[in-house]
């Protein structure tokens, strides 16, 4: 079984720019959650989606949204870049929401000059 | 809130040898699920292991076991005879269980070196 795939996997935005990342999770996983991940603030939960719906959210601003598809796919968009919004975004996927194992994908690096 | 504690920065490990990298948790939640994680240099997260809060026996995945003690909230990682492929940051990590949603927390994570 293919694992949890992230395109791109390298991005380079400069200041002001929006930014839209994929994510497709594991065949037959509904859940699927973000992550960005920088050296200062270490792993932060973005969003969980599940079923089409955003089920949770974690503190970051307006700027970072996300959605999800009906084949369980998901994409992030970060609008009006900062230099702070470089880090590696995470894209995790499980069967279901509570408690199941999430899966991660290789991630997207993401570099704002 | 949950919060994870890893105190170990980094780690050094000669191969073949036994390593375990410390995880202390802190949650008010009765019902909880640990995990740990390898991040490669490459950045994806790779599931290592689980050990559920209410389970009786340590959670063991070939050369990786959980030592869990739930009254010291500590989840440490075991692994046996250390691979020069080892050499990763490991995250241990914590996710309440309940019907509705939460989050997993991560810790600051460890850097482990094996050498040959």
């Amino acid at each position: 079984k293919a694992g949890v795939t992230q395109t791109p996997r390298y991005l380079i935005k400069t200041r002001g720019q929006q930014v839209t990342l994929s994510c497709s999770p594991i065949s037959g996983h509904r859940s699927v959650s973000w992550y960005q991940q920088t050296p200062g603030q270490g792993l932060q939960f973005l969003f969980e989606y599940f079923s089409e719906t955003q089920r949770n959210k974690g503190n970051f601003p307006g700027r970072f949204s996300g959605r999800q598809f009906s084949n369980s796919r998901s994409e992030m968009n970060v609008s009006t870049l900062e230099l702070g919004d470089s880090a590696l975004y995470l894209c995790a996927s499980s069967l279901d929401l509570g408690t199941e194992t999430q899966y991660f994908g290789p991630g997207t690096r993401l570099l704002v000059l | 809130a949950q919060k994870i504690t890893q105190t170990q920065p980094g780690m050094f490990v000669q191969e073949k040898e036994a390593v375990t990298l410390d995880c202390t948790y802190d949650t008010s939640d009765q019902s909880y699920g640990l995990f740990w994680y390898k991040q490669p240099s490459s950045g994806e997260m790779i599931f290592l292991i689980y050990q559920g809060s209410y389970d009786e026996q340590n959670a063991t995945e070939g050369r990786y076991s959980l030592n869990f003690q739930k009254a010291r909230k500590s989840a440490n990682l075991v692994i046996s005879a250390s691979q020069l492929g080892d050499s990763a940051m490991y995250f241990c990590a914590m996710r309440p269980r309940t019907s509705g949603y939460s989050t997993l927390t991560f810790g600051k994570g460890t850097m482990l070196l094996v050498s040959p």
